[in-house]
């Protein structure tokens, strides 16, 4: 039971490379979010998807773009990494947005 | 949009002691709040919710109450114990997704 995973789990990148993200959830639950961590600020939501072809942005969605062509899996591409996207990206599932979520391992990416 | 904002930063309490965790919001639309647990190193995973029809919910030694007239939210731990030690987010959401606090430090000091 494999539930939701991310890869890569760590990631060292140069500032304007093109960087993916990939998760990937084996409940079929319709939503999906991406969230960055950073120590001071919490979890805060780039993206999330209602459904397969549905995304709508989040609170910090500059920088970023997502996919959506399967319901188990959500990327998120980063186009021109910056050193300022350095942080923990957790992938989280669930149901609708107003009940659990499921969160990935994380992972852990540098800009440099 | 919703604005949470939650306190302490850090808490550090005996062990054996209750450790209280105070979120407020702007939002009053927003009908659902969580509480997450977030060990060292490890990913966020809920622990209790409430919903914005019910004042206080309890599972052993955790509870949350809801005042939605004051829109603030409380976590409460019991009898604190060691493995109780870690970050705790407390988020909510309604017509808009969830929107998380920046996070209590929870130390337990045995």
């Amino acid at each position: 039971d494999a539930g939701i995973t991310q890869s890569p789990r760590y990631k060292i990148t140069e500032t304007g490379r093109q960087v993916t993200l990939m998760c990937h959830q084996t409940w079929s639950h319709s939503y999906m979010f991406w969230y960055r961590q950073d120590l001071g600020h919490g979890l805060r939501l780039i993206y999330y998807s209602a459904a397969a072809d549905i995304t709508d942005k989040g609170e910090v969605p500059d920088g970023y773009v997502v996919s959506r062509s399967k319901t188990e899996n959500f990327p998120l591409t980063l186009e021109s990494a910056t050193r300022s996207q350095t942080s923990v990206y957790f992938c989280a599932s669930g149901t609708s947005r107003y009940n659990e979520q499921f969160f990935g391992p994380g992972t852990r990416l540098t800009v440099l | 949009g919703e604005n949470v904002e939650q306190h302490p930063s850090t808490l550090s309490v005996q062990e054996g002691d209750s450790a209280v965790i105070k979120c407020t919001y702007s939002d009053s639309a927003s009908n659902y709040f969580p509480w997450y647990k977030q060990e060292l190193g490890k990913r966020p995973q809920l622990i209790i919710d409430i919903r914005s029809n019910v004042g206080e919910k309890k599972d052993q030694r955790i509870a949350v109450t809801l005042n939605k007239t004051a829109k603030h939210f409380s976590l409460h731990i019991t009898e604190t114990q060691p493995e109780d030690s870690a970050v705790y987010f407390c988020a909510g959401g309604g017509n808009t997704p969830l929107v998380f606090g920046k996070g209590t430090r929870l130390s337990v000091i045995a």
